[in-house]
């Protein structure tokens, strides 16, 4: 069961614009959300969190806005750079729960 | 229903016993790929595989086996020879080439 869906499995963005990468989850028992970020034959690595308590969590270009009467996150990166272009996982966790994982969108970053 | 699935869900083995987690998917992938997560990390690549009858190591191969006999399927053996096997592991899979991977609902395992 998808539980965590990335409905985009692309996005191509110009340089110094905004890139929007959105996620969708069905389970309301998921409390703690992450993004992750994959260059090609790496691991994926951490990227930035927000915990249902909050709406929004900022770090530097990239932020994270929760909804969750909407069920719906997305992730916010201004302004774009050639060297974000990478895929990008969402992920969704409930208290003493596992992780579930979204299939990811390959976001390109234009010069 | 195409997915991939990890079992079992949750497992518990004594310290010095290697255990076998399963990974099988019917996407018809040809990659597949198992990580590992610790609470406060980020997820490490421990083997992936991009053909049948071959695979790679990666981050964090020590004690840790693999095999690919088939296409499907991608078992991980955690070895007594692994320090710290008590983790949450995740299998994915993926078309060859495409980075965008299919997570499994991962297997955690505790070693008493």
């Amino acid at each position: 069961d998808q539980q965590v869906k990335q409905n985009s499995p692309s996005l191509s963005v110009q340089e110094g614009r905004i890139s929007i990468l959105n996620c969708d989850y069905t389970n309301s028992m998921f409390d703690y959300f992450l993004w992750y970020k994959k260059y090609p034959a790496e691991g994926p690595t951490f990227l930035i969190s927000i915990s249902s308590i909050k709406d929004k969590n900022e770090d530097g270009r990239f932020t994270v806005f929760l909804n969750k009467s909407a069920k719906h996150l997305s992730l916010h990166i201004v302004p774009s750079q050639p060297g974000d272009s990478a895929v990008y996982f969402c992920a969704a966790s409930a208290i003493d729960n596992d992780m579930r994982f979204g299939a990811g969108t390959r976001l390109t970053v234009k010069p | 229903d195409g997915g991939i699935t990890q079992s079992p869900k949750y497992l518990f083995r004594k310290e010095g016993q290697n255990v076998t987690l399963s990974c099988e998917q019917n996407l018809n992938h040809d990659a597949m790929y198992w990580y590992r997560q610790d609470p406060g990390q980020g997820l490490r690549l421990i083997y992936y595989s991009q053909i049948v009858n071959d695979f790679q190591k990666g981050d964090i191969a020590e004690g840790y086996s693999v095999s690919r006999e088939k296409k499907e399927s991608f078992p991980l053996t955690v070895t007594s020879a692994q320090k710290n096997p008590t983790a949450f592991y995740l299998c994915a899979s993926s078309i060859q080439g495409v980075d965008t991977q299919y997570f499994g609902p991962g297997t955690r395992l505790t070693v008493l």
